[in-house]
Protein backbone atom coordinates (compact mmCIF):
# COMPACT_ATOMS: atom_id res chain seq x y z
CA UNK A 1 0.00 0.00 0.00
CA UNK A 2 1.39 3.57 -0.51
CA UNK A 3 3.33 5.02 1.93
CA UNK A 4 3.06 8.63 3.89
CA UNK A 5 3.09 11.80 1.30
CA UNK A 6 4.09 14.82 2.14
CA UNK A 7 3.55 17.78 -0.68
CA UNK A 8 5.80 19.86 -1.22
CA UNK A 9 8.86 17.86 -1.09
CA UNK A 10 10.68 21.18 -1.28
CA UNK A 11 10.06 25.20 -0.98
CA UNK A 12 11.45 28.41 -0.63
CA UNK A 13 9.55 31.69 1.41
CA UNK A 14 10.82 34.73 2.58
CA UNK A 15 10.66 35.92 6.26
CA UNK A 16 7.13 37.02 7.26
CA UNK A 17 5.54 35.05 4.28
CA UNK A 18 3.08 31.65 5.36
CA UNK A 19 3.56 28.27 4.02
CA UNK A 20 0.76 25.10 4.37
CA UNK A 21 2.62 21.95 4.33
CA UNK A 22 0.08 18.29 3.12
CA UNK A 23 0.16 15.35 4.36
CA UNK A 24 -1.87 12.18 3.44
CA UNK A 25 -1.26 9.60 5.82
CA UNK A 26 -1.35 5.54 5.24
CA UNK A 27 -4.45 4.54 4.26
CA UNK A 28 -6.58 3.35 7.02
CA UNK A 29 -4.09 4.90 9.69
CA UNK A 30 -6.53 7.72 11.61
CA UNK A 31 -2.94 9.57 13.19
CA UNK A 32 -0.75 12.04 11.80
CA UNK A 33 2.08 13.86 13.63
CA UNK A 34 4.21 16.53 12.52
CA UNK A 35 8.29 16.44 13.19
CA UNK A 36 10.36 19.28 12.66
CA UNK A 37 13.90 18.00 12.23
CA UNK A 38 17.06 20.62 12.63
CA UNK A 39 20.90 19.86 12.49
CA UNK A 40 21.52 19.20 16.05
CA UNK A 41 17.96 19.33 17.36
CA UNK A 42 16.75 15.84 16.18
CA UNK A 43 12.87 15.31 15.51
CA UNK A 44 11.18 17.73 17.18
CA UNK A 45 7.44 17.32 18.04
CA UNK A 46 5.08 20.11 16.72
CA UNK A 47 1.43 17.87 17.58
CA UNK A 48 -0.87 14.89 16.38
CA UNK A 49 -4.25 14.61 15.35
CA UNK A 50 -6.47 12.50 15.93
CA UNK A 51 -9.60 11.73 14.33
CA UNK A 52 -9.44 15.56 12.97
CA UNK A 53 -8.92 16.66 16.53
CA UNK A 54 -5.48 18.16 18.06
CA UNK A 55 -4.69 15.30 20.50
CA UNK A 56 -1.13 16.43 21.61
CA UNK A 57 1.40 19.90 21.04
CA UNK A 58 4.47 20.04 21.42
CA UNK A 59 5.95 23.59 22.79
CA UNK A 60 6.01 25.70 19.71
CA UNK A 61 4.96 28.90 19.11
CA UNK A 62 1.20 29.88 17.82
CA UNK A 63 2.45 30.96 14.09
CA UNK A 64 2.94 26.79 13.95
CA UNK A 65 -0.89 25.39 13.26
CA UNK A 66 -2.42 22.10 11.73
CA UNK A 67 -5.59 20.40 10.93
CA UNK A 68 -6.77 17.33 9.79
CA UNK A 69 -9.40 16.35 7.68
CA UNK A 70 -12.11 13.95 7.28
CA UNK A 71 -10.26 11.76 5.36
CA UNK A 72 -7.41 11.39 7.73
CA UNK A 73 -5.10 13.84 5.64
CA UNK A 74 -3.27 16.68 7.36
CA UNK A 75 -2.14 20.48 6.98
CA UNK A 76 0.08 22.27 9.20
CA UNK A 77 0.79 25.79 8.79
CA UNK A 78 3.47 28.55 9.71
CA UNK A 79 2.85 32.16 9.44
CA UNK A 80 4.91 35.01 9.83
CA UNK A 81 7.75 32.64 8.27
CA UNK A 82 11.89 33.07 10.40
CA UNK A 83 14.71 32.39 9.27
CA UNK A 84 14.99 29.63 12.20
CA UNK A 85 11.91 28.03 10.82
CA UNK A 86 14.45 26.31 7.62
CA UNK A 87 13.86 22.52 8.45
CA UNK A 88 12.77 19.02 7.29
CA UNK A 89 9.39 18.94 8.27
CA UNK A 90 8.07 15.17 8.79
CA UNK A 91 4.98 13.69 8.75
CA UNK A 92 4.24 10.39 10.32
CA UNK A 93 1.21 8.10 10.22
CA UNK A 94 -0.13 5.46 12.50
CA UNK A 95 -2.83 3.41 13.21
CA UNK A 96 -4.22 4.73 16.53
CA UNK A 97 -2.67 7.50 18.83
CA UNK A 98 1.48 7.34 17.77
CA UNK A 99 2.41 7.95 21.57
CA UNK A 100 0.33 4.56 22.18
CA UNK A 101 0.78 2.34 19.54
CA UNK A 102 4.92 3.37 19.14
CA UNK A 103 5.09 2.55 15.90
CA UNK A 104 5.13 5.45 13.53
CA UNK A 105 5.81 5.58 9.26
CA UNK A 106 7.64 8.48 8.30
CA UNK A 107 6.74 10.81 4.75
CA UNK A 108 9.92 12.05 3.04
CA UNK A 109 9.35 15.15 4.35
CA UNK A 110 9.14 18.60 3.06
CA UNK A 111 12.03 20.72 3.46
CA UNK A 112 11.35 24.44 4.08
CA UNK A 113 14.08 26.98 3.16
CA UNK A 114 12.89 30.58 4.27
CA UNK A 115 15.16 33.55 3.37
CA UNK B 1 12.83 19.73 27.67
CA UNK B 2 14.19 17.08 25.90
CA UNK B 3 13.74 13.57 28.16
CA UNK B 4 15.49 11.82 25.33
CA UNK B 5 18.97 11.95 24.72
CA UNK B 6 21.61 10.60 22.35
CA UNK B 7 24.93 12.13 23.88
CA UNK B 8 26.86 11.27 20.84
CA UNK B 9 26.52 12.89 17.85
CA UNK B 10 28.30 10.45 15.68
CA UNK B 11 30.22 7.24 15.83
CA UNK B 12 32.85 5.73 13.42
CA UNK B 13 33.38 2.16 12.89
CA UNK B 14 34.94 -0.20 10.90
CA UNK B 15 32.75 -2.87 8.74
CA UNK B 16 32.33 -6.33 9.88
CA UNK B 17 32.55 -4.81 14.09
CA UNK B 18 29.90 -3.81 16.38
CA UNK B 19 28.30 -0.65 16.48
CA UNK B 20 26.52 0.42 20.07
CA UNK B 21 24.65 3.71 19.90
CA UNK B 22 23.52 4.89 23.25
CA UNK B 23 20.03 6.99 24.71
CA UNK B 24 19.37 8.06 27.60
CA UNK B 25 15.43 8.87 28.93
CA UNK B 26 14.82 11.05 32.26
CA UNK B 27 10.83 10.12 32.34
CA UNK B 28 9.67 6.80 34.31
CA UNK B 29 6.53 7.31 32.79
CA UNK B 30 7.89 6.11 28.95
CA UNK B 31 7.18 2.64 28.75
CA UNK B 32 7.92 1.68 24.76
CA UNK B 33 11.26 2.56 23.09
CA UNK B 34 11.97 2.57 19.55
CA UNK B 35 15.33 2.77 17.37
CA UNK B 36 14.16 4.56 14.03
CA UNK B 37 17.13 4.97 10.85
CA UNK B 38 17.02 7.52 8.66
CA UNK B 39 19.03 8.12 5.51
CA UNK B 40 19.45 12.00 3.76
CA UNK B 41 16.94 12.89 1.98
CA UNK B 42 14.30 9.89 3.31
CA UNK B 43 11.79 10.35 6.19
CA UNK B 44 12.99 7.98 9.40
CA UNK B 45 12.23 4.15 9.29
CA UNK B 46 11.25 2.13 11.89
CA UNK B 47 14.09 -0.08 12.76
CA UNK B 48 13.63 -2.34 16.10
CA UNK B 49 11.44 -1.85 19.61
CA UNK B 50 11.35 -2.99 22.92
CA UNK B 51 8.88 -3.16 25.45
CA UNK B 52 9.54 -1.62 29.22
CA UNK B 53 8.20 -5.29 30.93
CA UNK B 54 11.69 -6.72 28.73
CA UNK B 55 15.47 -6.14 29.17
CA UNK B 56 16.26 -7.41 25.42
CA UNK B 57 14.84 -7.88 21.79
CA UNK B 58 16.77 -9.06 18.97
CA UNK B 59 16.05 -8.60 15.53
CA UNK B 60 18.93 -9.93 13.00
CA UNK B 61 21.66 -7.96 12.97
CA UNK B 62 19.93 -5.70 15.73
CA UNK B 63 19.62 -5.91 19.17
CA UNK B 64 18.29 -3.39 22.07
CA UNK B 65 19.05 -3.68 25.54
CA UNK B 66 16.97 -1.78 28.48
CA UNK B 67 18.19 -0.68 31.67
CA UNK B 68 14.71 0.44 33.30
CA UNK B 69 16.68 0.90 36.26
CA UNK B 70 19.51 3.15 34.99
CA UNK B 71 16.52 4.61 32.32
CA UNK B 72 18.89 3.48 29.98
CA UNK B 73 19.17 1.94 26.11
CA UNK B 74 21.29 0.81 23.82
CA UNK B 75 21.29 -0.61 19.89
CA UNK B 76 24.07 -3.19 19.03
CA UNK B 77 24.60 -3.57 15.04
CA UNK B 78 26.54 -6.48 14.71
CA UNK B 79 28.33 -6.75 12.48
CA UNK B 80 28.36 -3.48 11.01
CA UNK B 81 27.63 -2.85 7.29
CA UNK B 82 28.64 0.38 5.03
CA UNK B 83 24.37 -0.07 4.04
CA UNK B 84 24.17 0.88 8.15
CA UNK B 85 25.55 4.73 7.67
CA UNK B 86 22.84 6.83 8.17
CA UNK B 87 21.46 8.41 11.35
CA UNK B 88 19.97 6.80 14.23
CA UNK B 89 16.85 7.88 16.26
CA UNK B 90 16.02 6.80 19.30
CA UNK B 91 12.50 7.47 20.59
CA UNK B 92 10.39 6.92 23.76
CA UNK B 93 6.57 6.40 24.51
CA UNK B 94 4.07 6.40 27.11
CA UNK B 95 1.08 7.96 28.83
CA UNK B 96 0.66 10.25 25.63
CA UNK B 97 4.23 11.27 25.21
CA UNK B 98 6.27 10.46 22.29
CA UNK B 99 9.66 12.26 21.96
CA UNK B 100 12.94 11.71 19.54
CA UNK B 101 16.48 12.13 20.71
CA UNK B 102 18.69 14.39 18.88
CA UNK B 103 20.20 11.19 16.59
CA UNK B 104 23.38 9.71 16.15
CA UNK B 105 25.72 9.62 12.46
CA UNK B 106 26.59 6.15 12.21
CA UNK B 107 29.65 6.04 9.66
CA UNK B 108 30.77 2.54 8.73
CA UNK B 109 33.71 2.42 7.21
CA UNK B 110 35.58 -0.29 5.10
Amino acid sequence: KAGVTQTPRYLIKTRGQQVTLSCSPISGHRSVSWYQQTPGQGLQFLFEYFSETQRNKGNFPGRFSGRQFSNSRSEMNVSTLELGDSALYLCASSLGQGADTGELFFGEGSRLTVL
Amino acid sequence: DQQVKQNSPSLSVQEGRISILNCDYTNSMFDYFLWYKKYPAEGPTFLISISSIKDKNEDGRFTVFLNKSAKHLSLHIVPSQPGDSAVYFCAASGWGKFQFGAGTQVVVTP
